[in-house]
C-alpha cells in the first residue's frame, strides 16, 4: 500500500539554523499538508500546497517557514532561522482532493539546541 | 472558535472490553476522522466520515458522524493489548478550510 515517507527520522540542530525536511507524498496525490506536533501536545496545521502555490496556511506558519515541491515527487518544509520552540515532530501528508482523507507520513522529529 | 473538545484524555481497560470516545465542537465540521497514533509515529487513519449521521464500521471500530455535524464518536468492541495507544479526532471545518483540527487525543491502555 503507497505511503508518504519523510526524511530524516530525526534531525538536531543549532538555534539559528536552517533545516530542511523533506516529504514523499503518495504519487497520484495532488494536496500536500505538513502539521507539527509539539511533544505531548495536539497536532496542529502549518500550511497546505497544491498546484505549486500555498493554498491555506495558520499563524504559525510565519515568514520563517516556506514549502517547495522542487520536483514531481518531493515536497518541502524549510525552516530559516530555527527557534528553541521550533522543536516538534513535523508531519507530511497528502490526499487526493480537498474532501477526501489526508494520509500522514511517519514524521520528523527536530530537536532545536 | 474551531477547538475540538476531545473526551476522555485517557482509559484504562481490561482486555475484551469496549470503550467510547468522542469530539465535540461549537464549530460545524464536513468530514471527522478518526487516527491513531503510537509513539514516534504519525497518525494511522482508521476511519473517514464524510456526511451528517453516517455510521461507518472498520472491524472492531465503528464511528459515527453527529447530525448536527459539530461531533462525532468512536467505538472500539472486544479491546486487544494492540488497541494500545493515542486516538485523535481531526475534522475540516464546513467553509471551504482545507485544514484538519484535531483533538487532544485519548490515551488507551490495555491490561491484558
Amino acid at each position: 500500500e503507497p505511503e508518504v515517507t519523510q526524511t530524516p527520522s530525526h534531525q538536531v540542530t543549532q538555534m539559528g539554523q536552517e533545516v530542511i525536511l523533506r516529504c514523499v507524498p503518495i504519487s497520484n496525490h495532488l494536496y500536500f499538508y505538513w502539521y507539527r506536533q509539539i511533544l505531548g501536545q495536539k497536532v496542529e496545521f502549518l500550511v497546505s500546497f497544491y498546484n505549486n502555490e500555498i493554498s491555506e496556511k495558520s499563524e504559525i506558519f510565519d515568514d520563517q517557514f516556506s514549502v517547495e515541491r522542487p520536483d514531481g515527487s518531493n515536497f518541502t518544509l524549510k525552516i530559516r532561522s530555527t527557534k528553541l520552540e521550533d522543536s516538534a515532530m513535523y508531519f507530511c501528508a497528502s490526499g487526493t482532493s480537498v474532501v477526501e482523507t489526508q494520509y500522514f507520513g511517519p514524521g520528523t522529529r527536530l530537536l532545536v539546541l | 472558535g474551531q477547538q475540538l473538545n476531545q473526551s476522555p484524555q485517557s482509559m484504562f481497560i481490561q482486555e475484551g472490553e469496549d470503550v467510547s470516545m468522542n469530539c465535540t465542537s461549537s464549530s460545524i465540521f464536513n468530514t471527522w476522522l478518526w487516527y491513531k497514533q503510537d509513539p514516534g509515529e504519525g497518525p494511522v487513519l482508521l476511519i473517514a466520515l464524510y456526511k451528517a449521521g453516517e455510521l461507518t464500521s472498520n472491524g472492531r471500530l465503528t464511528a459515527q458522524f453527529g447530525i448536527t455535524r459539530k461531533d462525532s464518536f468512536l467505538n472500539i468492541s472486544a479491546s486487544i493489548p494492540s488497541d494500545v495507544g493515542i486516538y485523535f479526532c481531526a475534522g475540516r471545518l464546513a467553509g471551504g478550510s482545507e485544514k484538519l483540527v484535531f483533538g487532544k487525543g485519548m490515551k488507551l491502555t490495555v491490561n491484558p
